[in-house]
């Protein structure tokens, strides 16, 4: 069956301006997940949605990071007003259900560039 | 705070010998670990998983790893390194519904 998948895989703008990150999780898994991976770091959890909500978005650095799910499936994280430092590789995941033990399934990432 | 922790940055190993990539874990109460692989410009993939009961959990790809509460360490092992099992490598806890994962390890296996 399909894997996560994300969109785009790459994506160049410039400092001040908006975008959106999309994640299409694997049909059937009702958590999703957003991570952020810094070059020689390991990815840190920004976000997750149980559904339709955003059940934890504590790791989300500031209120220009923002993330919806609205019918419970794809997910688009947006980012307003970018800045260099948010520059990095935007994981996202998907399981079974939001239990800590149940494996996560990761798509191959959207690698975010802030010129 | 509860964290995992990676002390090597890279592995190095010939292929054929036995390979073991290291991971301490400080957590409160049973501990949900997870191992999980990246190779360039893919995604991380899942390796294994503890959760309760037989201390040796066996994974994909050959690999498995120990579960040492004493120690406190949930070591990645493989019986005889492939070329192709070079790559990073994470170890993770689960914890409120989220992983936390260690710096990484950069595994290198040479012909």
């Amino acid at each position: 069956g399909a894997g996560v998948s994300q969109t785009p895989s790459n994506k160049v703008t410039e400092k001040g301006k908006y975008v959106e990150l999309r994640c299409d999780p694997i049909s059937g898994h009702t958590a999703l997940y957003w991570y952020r991976q810094s070059l020689g770091q390991g990815p840190e959890f920004l976000i997750y949605f149980q559904g339709t909500g955003a059940a934890d978005d504590s790791g989300l650095p500031n209120d220009r990071f923002f993330a919806v799910r609205p019918e419970g499936s794809v997910s688009t994280l947006k980012i307003q007003r970018t800045e260099r430092g948010d520059s990095a590789m935007y994981l996202c995941a998907s399981s079974l259900g939001a239990v800590s033990y149940n494996e996560q399934f990761f798509g191959p990432g959207t690698r975010l560039t802030v010129l | 705070a509860q964290s995992v922790a990676q002390p090597e940055d890279q592995v190095n190993v010939a292929e054929g010998n036995p390979l073991t990539v290291k991971c301490t874990y400080s957590v409160s109460g049973n501990p949900y670990l997870f191992w999980y692989v990246q190779y360039p410009n893919r995604g991380l993939q899942f390796l294994l998983k503890y959760i309760t009961g037989d201390n040796l959990v066996k994974g994909s790809y050959g690999f498995e790893a120990e579960f040492n509460k004493s120690q406190t360490s949930f070591h990645l092992k493989k019986p005889s390194a492939l070329v192709s099992d070079s790559a990073l490598y994470f170890c993770a806890f689960g914890g409120f519904q989220k992983l936390v994962f260690g710096t990484g390890t950069r595994l290198l296996v040479s012909p």
